[in-house]
C-alpha cells in the first residue's frame, strides 16, 4: 500500500518561500504522476501541479510563476516550493499521488498545515 | 479559468439516495470524461470515490455512481448511510494544451 507523508515548516512570515517534501513508502516513485493540492482554512481545494519523472510537470496558471514541484527517484520522494508567499498561502497542503492521466488523485498524504503570518 | 459549481449542502434520511450536482463549461466537464469526486471527512485527507466520470476505485462501495450530461456531472449516493456525511467536491480536467486540475467549491452532504 502507498503511503505519503509531508514534511516542512508550518510557519513562514511574508516573502519567504514555502518548502515542503512528500515521503513516499511502499511504492516508487518512478512511473507515476505525483501533485500537491492546497486547502485555505474552511474553505475548497486548489490544485497547485503534478511532476512526472522531473521530465514532464504542469502547475496551476495562477502559481506559475512561484512555484516549483521537483521529484528525487533516488530518496523515492517529491517536492514543493513556493516563493515570495503571502497569508493567502496559508493553507493544508496534500501531496497525493496522481492516476489517471494526472486528471485525479488516488493516494494522499494527512496534509500539513502552513500558516504565513508576521 | 473558473472553479466548478456545486451546490453548497444536500442532505437525505438514511437508506435515501441524493444526488448532488457539477456544473462546468464546454471546455472541462463538457469537453473531457475525467469528472471525479472526492469524499472528506474533517480533519482528513479526500478520498477518491469516482474518476473517469463514473469509475469506482477498489473499495469504493456500489451505492456510490457518477454520470455526466453536457456540461453537469452527479454523483449519487444510493442508501445513504450515516458514514456518507462528509464534504464531496467534484474535480474535471481542463485547460485545453494548458493542463489543468479544477475543483468544485464542495457540498456538504448530511444524513439527517
Amino acid at each position: 500500500q502507498v503511503r505519503l507523508q509531508e514534511s516542512g515548516p508550518g510557519l513562514l512570515k511574508p516573502s519567504e518561500t514555502l518548502s515542503l517534501t512528500c515521503f513516499v513508502s511502499g511504492g516508487s516513485v518512478s512511473g507515476f504522476y505525483w501533485g500537491w493540492i492546497r486547502q485555505p482554512p474552511g474553505k475548497g481545494l486548489e490544485w497547485v501541479g503534478y511532476v512526472f519523472n522531473s521530465g514532464s510537470i504542469n502547475y496551476n496558471p495562477s502559481l506559475k510563476s512561484r512555484v516549483t514541484i521537483s521529484v528525487d527517484a533516488s530518496k523515492n520522494q517529491f517536492s514543493l516550493n513556493v516563493g515570495s508567499v503571502t497569508a493567502a498561502d496559508t493553507a493544508v497542503y496534500f501531496c497525493a499521488r496522481a492516476t489517471s492521466g494526472a486528471s485525479c488523485y488516488d493516494h494522499w498524504g494527512p496534509g500539513t498545515l502552513v500558516t504565513v503570518s508576521s | 479559468q473558473s472553479a466548478l459549481t456545486q451546490p453548497p449542502s444536500a442532505s437525505g434520511s438514511p437508506g435515501q439516495s441524493v444526488t448532488i450536482s457539477c456544473t462546468g463549461t464546454s471546455s472541462d466537464v463538457g469537453r473531457y470524461n475525467y469528472v471525479s469526486w472526492y469524499q472528506q471527512h474533517p480533519g482528513n485527507a479526500p478520498k477518491l470515490m469516482i474518476y473517469e466520470v463514473n469509475e469506482r476505485p477498489s473499495g469504493v462501495p456500489d451505492r456510490f455512481s457518477g454520470s455526466k450530461s453536457g456540461n453537469t456531472a452527479s454523483l449519487t449516493v444510493s442508501g445513504l448511510q450515516a458514514e456518507d456525511e462528509a464534504v464531496y467536491y467534484c474535480s474535471s480536467y481542463g485547460g485545453g494544451n494548458n493542463f489543468y486540475v479544477f475543483f468544485g467549491g464542495g457540498t456538504k452532504l448530511t444524513v439527517l
